[in-house]
């Protein structure tokens, strides 16, 4: 149990478009839902946190016009990166818990290239 | 006051041998700590968590010792495998909320 995914896997795009990227709760009700940022070799850097129907938390220094999130649903949210850059090509991971324990469940990440 | 620190940034040992990475933490509201697996190209995976009314958890070959006064845990791998050659993570959040990362540990396994 406790399956998070996400899609896609990883995606290339052109400098100034917009990327979206979907996180999933497969087996399980996510009321809160987490979005990491990871440069190779880093430890993951907390880019926000969503609660189901309600606005995300952004960390300080992520620019939320940049970075919308959306959590419309107990299984589902989403990262869209707005006018990308290159210095915006970075591997994004997301994470899930639900109401009850602390813990959090880890999707497989996305690799996004901004070219 | 956040902050987990994690040392070694990286370890080798033998097949067969142990594994041990350690970390070290401020915010004494912590009362959950999780380490997590990271694969390159992967997201983290769950590997054992801790609360600090217990001072020693194990599932498997993976052991959390954890020591409340000192503001210390650390995890032990026994009969390290070249499987278990991965990045490690230990982490820690108060509440239910965010966690807190430590910057995590290269382990390679040489057979």
């Amino acid at each position: 149990g406790a399956v998070v995914s996400q899609h896609p896997s990883r995606v290339i795009c052109k400098s100034g478009t917009s990327v979206k990227i979907e996180c999933r709760s497969l087996d399980f009700q996510a009321t809160t839902m987490f979005w990491y940022r990871q440069f190779p070799k880093q430890s993951l850097m907390l880019m926000a946190t969503s609660n189901e129907g309600s606005k995300a938390t952004y960390e300080q220094g992520v620019e939320k016009d940049k970075f919308l999130i959306n959590h419309a649903s107990l299984t589902l949210s989403t990262l869209t990166v707005t006018s990308a850059h290159p210095e915006d090509s970075s591997f994004y991971i997301c994470s899930a818990k639900d109401r009850g324990p602390d813990t959090q469940y880890f999707g497989p990440g996305t690799r996004l290239t901004v070219l | 006051q956040q902050q987990v620190k994690q040392s070694p940034q990286s370890l080798i040992v033998q097949k067969g041998g142990i594994s041990i990475i350690n970390c070290a933490y401020e915010n004494t509201a912590f009362d959950y700590f999780p380490w997590y697996q990271q694969f390159p190209g992967k997201g983290p995976a769950l590997l054992i968590a801790i609360r600090p009314d217990v001072s020693e958890k194990k599932e498997g070959r993976f052991t959390i010792s954890f020591n409340k006064s000192a503001k210390q845990f650390s995890l032990h791998i026994m009969d390290s495998q070249p499987g278990d050659s991965a990045t490690y993570f230990c982490a820690a959040t108060a509440a239910g909320n965010k966690l807190t990362f430590g910057g995590g540990t290269r382990v390679l396994v040489k057979p």
